[in-house]
């Protein structure tokens, strides 16, 4: 099975600053990586899916790389509305697996 | 537009069977593959069940392979997820989920649209 190590658990960040977030995959998946954004009490929304091409309707503010096994999400320009919680999922092969979340929160 | 409406949930003791269902509209149903994902209440999502377009190809999660089923109603746009032999953890929201693309002949990888869940409760 393809684990996936999502980093950091939580992160505090202002209005108007730049965050990251990584997974690790521990096998090679290709660009077969999502991430996924999720609010309390909703369902998680796909952002981005193969690694760095943008889900209609999401801003451009997030963007998503690859570097080998390792995927990286980038909000730039936070605004009030991107705190939340974070997923990565990896689509390569079954069972689907999921990083274990970040958690972003208002500085 | 696309709605995932989850049904079903409840509270069972261990050991009982579950059924839950997803109905779909606002696409082509029988386009896509359709998937069930639960989220322990506070916790993290877990992938459970992947079912095609078609409904020939079935994946499980090796927490739930041969306890759980997934199947589909293309005439009737929806997915069902008959849960048996329930254990406290599987104890979850349990979320329907689209295939991003259509016509994958096994999935397409990730999901775009999701339900808001139906919560499932095991206990004595």
């Amino acid at each position: 099975d393809v684990q996936v190590t999502q980093s950091p658990s939580s992160v505090a960040a202002s209005v108007g600053d730049s965050v990251t977030i990584t997974c690790r995959a521990s096998q090679g998946i290709g660009s077969w990586l999502a991430w996924y954004q999720q609010k309390p009490g909703k369902a998680p929304q796909l952002i981005i899916y193969a690694a760095s091409s943008l889900q209609t309707g999401v801003p451009s503010r997030f963007s998503g790389s690859e570097s080998g096994t390792d995927f990286t999400l980038t909000i730039s320009d936070l605004q009030p509305e991107d705190f939340a919680t974070y997923y990565c999922q990896q689509g390569k092969s079954f069972p689907r697996t999921f990083g274990q979340g970040t958690k972003l929160e208002i500085k | 537009q696309v709605q995932l409406v989850e049904s079903g949930g409840g509270v069972v003791q261990p050991g009982r069977s579950l059924r839950l269902s997803c109905a779909a509209s606002g696409f082509s149903f029988s386009n896509y593959g359709m998937n069930w994902v639960r989220q322990t209440p506070g916790k993290g999502l877990e992938w459970v069940a992947t079912i095609s377009f078609h409904g020939s190809n079935k994946h499980y999660a090796d927490s739930v392979k041969g306890r759980f089923s997934i199947s589909r109603d293309n005439s009737k746009n929806i997915v069902l997820l008959q849960m048996n032999s329930l254990r406290p953890e599987d104890t979850a929201l349990y979320f329907c989920a689209r295939d991003h693309l259509a016509y994958y002949s096994d999935s397409s990888g990730y999901c775009d649209y999701w339900g808001q869940g139906t919560l499932v409760t095991v206990s004595s």
